[in-house]
């Protein structure tokens, strides 16, 4: 079965600052990775993917991540953040791409942005 | 990308009572997920809903406490029986892949509502 760890429940950083989130994965065949953010009060929005193109995938605000197989990890970064990044952020694996297949959420980090 | 509308948005039930969400999908999907999001923790699934057949359930949750309904390829609830305050949650619907010929390959990714906040007293 596929699991992702994320280390940590809560990354402080000051606005501008480097913003680096932790995710290992664990999956016995390739996987596809996810980012998922969730602002409060609201659903989850999809950041960014890994579907085995490139290893280093962009996303929306500014983030990418970079899927590095040797670690088996999946960590999401942002060159400079800004105030509205403050939110919990999710990493997900998922096995497959068939339509059925599960995904599979770490626990999530807090992420908070001070002035 | 899938828009995905919940009803209702949050409710404050009365412990003992049932409460149904509905999720309605914009267009047609495969599958439709439910999630449970507790208090500060991560989402675990729920079940599964298929269309034209009874709903996957995850382990730790069965169809008496969440009967989940699928009639049509847009449209699903998720039914929370009994509700405890341990019930109190947020459930969230979430799709997959679009049937073919609805659009570009989502390589895999789910979306996601806005979530149906629940609190049990």
């Amino acid at each position: 079965a596929q699991s992702v760890t994320q280390l940590g429940s809560h990354v402080s950083v000051s606005e501008g600052a480097l913003v680096l989130l932790r995710c290992n994965y664990s999956s016995s065949v390739p996987p596809y990775l996810f980012w998922y953010v969730q602002y409060p009060n609201q659903g989850l929005q999809l950041l960014l993917k890994y579907t085995s193109a490139a290893t280093l995938v962009k996303g929306i605000n500014g983030f990418e991540a970079e899927f590095k197989k040797s670690e088996t990890s999946f960590h999401l970064t942002k060159p400079s953040a800004h105030m509205s990044d403050a939110a919990e952020y999710f990493c997900a694996v998922r096995k497959a791409t068939g339509a059925n297949s599960k995904l599979t959420f770490g626990k999530g980090i807090t992420l908070s942005v001070r002035p | 990308s899938a828009v995905i509308s919940q009803k209702p948005s949050r409710d404050i039930c009365q412990r003992g009572t049932s409460l149904t969400i509905q999720c309605q999908v914009d267009s047609q999907v495969t599958m439709m997920f439910w999630y449970r999001q507790q208090p500060g923790q991560s989402l675990t699934l729920i079940a599964t809903a298929n269309q034209g057949s009874e709903a996957t359930y995850e382990s730790g949750f069965v169809i008496d406490k969440f009967p989940i309904s699928r009639p049509n390829l847009t449209f699903s609830t998720l039914t929370v029986s009994n509700m405890s305050p341990e019930d109190s949650s947020i459930y969230l619907c979430s799709v997959g892949v679009l049937r073919e010929g609805q659009g570009t390959s989502l390589a895999g990714e789910l979306f996601f509502g806005e979530g149906s906040r629940l609190t049990v007293l």
